[in-house]
């Protein structure tokens, strides 16, 4: 069975604190693994997709890299704007259906 | 951009009510979804249409149903409200082909079943 697992749960920055989010993963079949921002109330909103071990892409503060079985999101020199939720997804071939697992998120939160 | 949109925002509905919740997105895409989410959770998708008239149940199909009559149109429906059935509902929507099979999400529908 895919399983998708973030650390920490929660997170707590003091702006222009560095940090990393941790997505660790387990499946089969690796289709892609995306990264989405959730802010309180809202939908994901979709920010990266990594399709292989050693890419790496670039979004203003935020950075996303990927291993073989794990990704992180890197933030450099948060903004208190930056707070939400940061969700991870992998997509895997699973009988002909692209499933797709989320984890449960990691909240940000950035203190001014 | 692309743009899903979610008939509301926030709906209470009585236990045993028929509850209807209505997606659409305009990018032409072939895949859509609907997910719940719940604290500690995340998010399970319901269930998925990869295109008109066809639809898969997801991890969690028990007590809802779907309609997809056209392409853009994705709607779920809750045939007997319970209040285990109180979350946030969520659709998205993805094509499946091109190697960008990331999915975009809508606002959400926060449910109360009281």
């Amino acid at each position: 069975e895919d399983q998708v697992t973030q650390s920490p749960e929660a997170l707590r920055l003091q702006e222009g604190e560095s940090s990393s989010l941790n997505c660790s993963y387990t499946v089969s079949g690796l289709r892609g693994l995306f990264w989405y921002r959730q802010d309180p109330g809202k939908g994901p909103e979709f920010l990266f997709t990594l399709y292989s071990a050693g890419e790496e892409k670039e979004k203003e503060r935020l950075k996303a890299t990927l291993t073989k079985k794990e990704s992180f999101l890197h933030i450099t020199a948060p903004k208190p704007e930056d707070s939400a939720t940061y969700l991870c997804a992998v997509q895997a071939d699973s009988g002909g259906y692209q499933k797709v697992t989320f984890g449960i998120g990691t909240k940000l939160q950035v203190i001014p | 951009d692309v743009k899903v949109t979610q008939s509301s925002r926030y709906l209470v509905k009585r236990t045993g009510e028929k509850v209807f919740l209505e997606c659409v997105q305009d990018m032409d895409h072939e895949n859509m979804f609907w997910y719940r989410q719940d604290p500690g959770l995340g998010l399970r998708l319901i269930y998925f249409s990869y295109d008109v008239k066809m639809k898969e149940k997801g991890d969690i199909p028990e007590g809802y149903s779907v309609s997809r009559e056209k392409k853009e149109r994705f709607s779920l429906i809750l045939e007997s409200a319970s209040t285990n059935q109180t979350s946030m509902y969520l659709c998205a929507s993805s094509i499946p082909w091109g190697g960008n099979y990331e999915q975009y999400f809508g606002p959400g529908t926060r449910l109360t079943v009281t």
